[in-house]
């Protein structure tokens, strides 16, 4: 079954540019969706974005000009960057897959995320 | 603040029934299918209801999900300690092209 493992710095300041990687394992990242979703004590789970592994993108308006999703089907890894992030983007980051069909949406498996702090 | 309602906290004796709900409007509920994700504490979200309705394989059979209109609804029957987690509903919403979730109720087991 497949697995999702996130890595990636836990410590940043602000204005620098966060980077994860979502490693895929049991499965191939060809032929699904995939996203990232984060999670804040003030804001609950919030959907970043996905990605279709031809590359087709869609991002949430509140982050879409800050933040890029990118698949690399040859080390079947998605990632993640963010810029200029602030306080307010402290959160524990999770990569999903999107399972999509028939008008129904869901998110499963889900990585075991990975924890961001922003922070001078 | 979400564009899904749920109540911040539910609670059930061990083998009663409870019920989450979810609210929403009709560019989210009311127009795509509703999902439910279960978050034990310091673990990843896991998905217990999706299609509305549908239980993965090994989610127990205690579990039923519900929608009507612009509202859904997770049951959980036979209550169990185990149960005793943060639960979010999740759709999609049309004006994004993305995905919602509720704020989260959590379920203490008395």
């Amino acid at each position: 079954q497949v697995q999702l493992q996130e890595s990636g710095p836990g410590l940043l300041k602000p204005s620098e540019t966060l980077s994860l990687t979502c490693s895929v394992s049991g499965g191939s990242v060809n032929g699904y969706y995939w996203s990232w979703i984060r999670q804040s004590p003030g804001k609950g789970l919030e959907w970043i974005g996905h990605i279709f592994h031809s590359g087709s993108t869609n991002y949430n308006p509140s982050l879409k000009s800050r933040v890029t999703i990118s698949v690399d089907t040859a080390k079947n890894q998605l990632s993640l960057k963010l810029n200029s992030v602030t306080a307010a983007d402290t959160a524990v980051y999770y990569c999903a897959k999107l399972v999509a069909g028939g008008g129904a949406n869901w998110f499963d498996p889900w990585g075991q995320g990975t924890p961001v702090t922003v922070s001078s | 603040q979400s564009l899904l309602t749920q109540p911040p906290s539910v609670s059930g004796t061990p083998g009663q029934r409870v019920s989450i709900s979810c609210s929403g409007s009709s560019s989210n509920i009311g127009s795509n299918t509703v999902n439910w994700y279960q978050q034990l504490p310091g673990t990843a979200p896991k998905l217990v209801i999706y299609n509305n309705s549908h239980r993965p394989s090994g989610v127990p059979g205690r579990f039923s999900g519900s929608k009507s209109g612009t509202s859904a609804s997770l049951a959980i029957s036979g209550l169990q300690s185990e149960d005793e987690a943060d639960y979010y509903c999740s759709t999609w919403e049309d004006s994004l092209n993305g995905a919602v979730f509720g704020g989260g109720t959590k379920l203490t087991v008395l």
